[in-house]
C-alpha cells in the first residue's frame, strides 16, 4: 500500500538556520504531495502542495519539489523563525479509485530557539 | 468563511459514558473525514464520507465507535461506552470534492479525556 516516511524528530534549530525535513513516499499511482503544519493546540493546515512531477510548492518561505525519480518531497526553508516552531506532516493523496484520501507521515516536531 | 467547526473543544468524561463529538464542515464541501491523533499512533483516519455516504470506515477501531452524517452540514462521531484508551484529539476535516489534488481543511479538534 501507499506510505510516507519522514525524518524522525525532534529537530531543534536556532533562528535564521537552514531547515530540511526529509520525506519519501511509496505509491502505486501518481499521487499529489502535501506538507501540512500543526501549531501547538491547533488543527492541521496546508503549508504547500505539488500535484505532478517536478512541480515546486512554496508558501511562507518554505519550498518542496516533487521528485518522482527519487520519490521524495523534502521540505526546506532558508531561514527559520521562532514562529515556525510546529509539527510538520508530509502526506500523499493516493489513487483510491475515484475517492482520494490522504496518507500521512508520522510528523516531525520543529523547535526554533531565539 | 468560518472554517470547519468542531464541538466541544474539550471533553472530560468517565469510563463507560457515551461521548458525542460534532462537526460542521465548510459549506459546499462534499467530503468529510474524522481523524484521531495520539502520541503513540500519530494521526489515524477513522472514517471518510462523500456526499454524506460513508466510503471507508476501515479505520474505526471497534463497534464502540460510530459515525453519522445526516446531512451535508453536520456529522457526529459517537463512542459508547468510552474507555481510557480512547483519550486523544479527534479532528474533523472537509474537502471541496474528491480529486487527488484537493486540500483537506481541518477543524481545531476535540480533546477527549476518559478517566
Amino acid at each position: 500500500g501507499d506510505s510516507v516516511t519522514q525524518m524522525e524528530g525532534p529537530v531543534t534549530l536556532s533562528e535564521e538556520a537552514f531547515l530540511t525535513i526529509n520525506c519519501t513516499y511509496t505509491a502505486t499511482g501518481y499521487p499529489s504531495l502535501f506538507w501540512y503544519v500543526q501549531y501547538p493546540g491547533e488543527g492541521l493546515q496546508l503549508l504547500l502542495k505539488a500535484t505532478k512531477a517536478d512541480d515546486k510548492g512554496s508558501n511562507k518561505g518554505f519550498e518542496a519539489t516533487y521528485r518522482k525519480e527519487t520519490t521524495s518531497f523534502h521540505l526546506e526553508k532558508g531561514s527559520v523563525q521562532v514562529s515556525d516552531s510546529a509539527v510538520y506532516f508530509c502526506a500523499l493523496s493516493d489513487s483510491g479509485g475515484s475517492n482520494y484520501k490522504l496518507t500521512f507521515g508520522k510528523g516531525t516536531l520543529l523547535t526554533v530557539n531565539p | 468563511d468560518a472554517g470547519v467547526i468542531q464541538s466541544p473543544r474539550h471533553e472530560v468524561t468517565e469510563m463507560g459514558q457515551e461521548v458525542t463529538l460534532r462537526c460542521k464542515p465548510i459549506s459546499g464541501h462534499n467530503s468529510l473525514f474524522w481523524y484521531r491523533q495520539t502520541m503513540m499512533r500519530g494521526l489515524e483516519l477513522l472514517i471518510y464520507f462523500n456526499n454524506n455516504v460513508p466510503i471507508d470506515d476501515s479505520g474505526m477501531p471497534e463497534d464502540r465507535f460510530s459515525a453519522k452524517m445526516p446531512n451535508a452540514s453536520f456529522s457526529t462521531l459517537k463512542i459508547q461506552p468510552s474507555e481510557p484508551r480512547d483519550s486523544a484529539v479527534y479532528f474533523c476535516a472537509s474537502r471541496p470534492g474528491t480529486g487527488r489534488e484537493e486540500t483537506q481543511y481541518f477543524g481545531p479538534g476535540t480533546r477527549l479525556l476518559v478517566l
